[in-house]
């Protein structure tokens, strides 16, 4: 069936420094792939989407490539701040009535 | 503005007694879901709808019903609310099957 595995958090981090959060999935056919945010309190937001093989999605200085070859969609950010601080889930969207997400991964960015 | 309205935001109730948690959009959008959360699990589908009194089962619908009787609204229904029911719900829609999905703020319900 159709997974995503995340990995598992909360990720520590000091402002600036640099992100990564690893996001693979397992799928049939061909996904779509996508990164939410969860900010405290809220719904979750699209951050960024890919729609095939070797697209990069990026917004707000995020970007993730879809990587077909090790099926992978992992988030990055150059230099992150104390506003990134949020849950981030990796989805994916074969096409059927459902997006499968990930069990989130919590950033925390301390000054 | 464009969003996906849930009420109540909050909401303490006691075993077995009904209760609606309702959902609205103001897309036009075709498909609605309904989503708990619980930490370690993500996100899980319980219902989604494809249009007008169109519904199906998610991943995890015991204990849920749901109704599209307008394509703007798709509530959410507990007969008899049960303490393994205690989560975060999300309500979501979107334009059609590839698109991203929008999300409501979210609702906590807490059975006791």
């Amino acid at each position: 069936g159709n997974s995503v595995t995340q990995m598992e958090g909360p990720v520590t981090l000091s402002e600036e420094a640099f992100l990564t959060i690893n996001c693979t999935y397992t799928a049939t056919g061909y996904p779509s792939l996508f990164w939410y945010v969860q900010y405290p309190g809220e719904g979750l937001q699209l951050l960024l989407k890919a729609t095939k093989a070797d697209d990069k999605g990026s917004n707000k200085g995020f970007e993730a490539t879809y990587r077909k070859e090790t099926t992978s969609f992992h988030l990055e950010k150059g230099s992150v701040q104390v506003s990134d601080s949020a849950v981030y889930f990796c989805a994916l969207n074969t096409g059927f009535q459902k997006l499968v997400f990930g069990t989130g991964t919590r950033l925390l960015v301390s000054p | 503005e464009a969003q996906v309205t849930q009420n109540p935001r909050y909401l303490i109730t006691v075993t077995g007694k009904k209760l609606t948690v309702t959902c609205s959009q103001n897309m036009n959008h075709e498909y609605m879901s309904w989503y708990r959360q619980d930490p370690g699990l993500g996100l899980r589908q319980i219902y989604y709808s494809m249009n007008v009194e169109v519904t199906d089962k998610g991943d995890v619908p015991e204990g849920y019903k749901v109704s599209r009787k307008e394509k703007r609204n798709f509530p959410l229904i507990l007969e008899s609310p049960s303490p393994n029911q205690t989560s975060l719900y999300f309500c979501a829609s979107r334009k059609d099957n590839y698109n991203e999905q929008f999300f409501g703020p979210g609702t906590r319900l807490t059975v006791l």
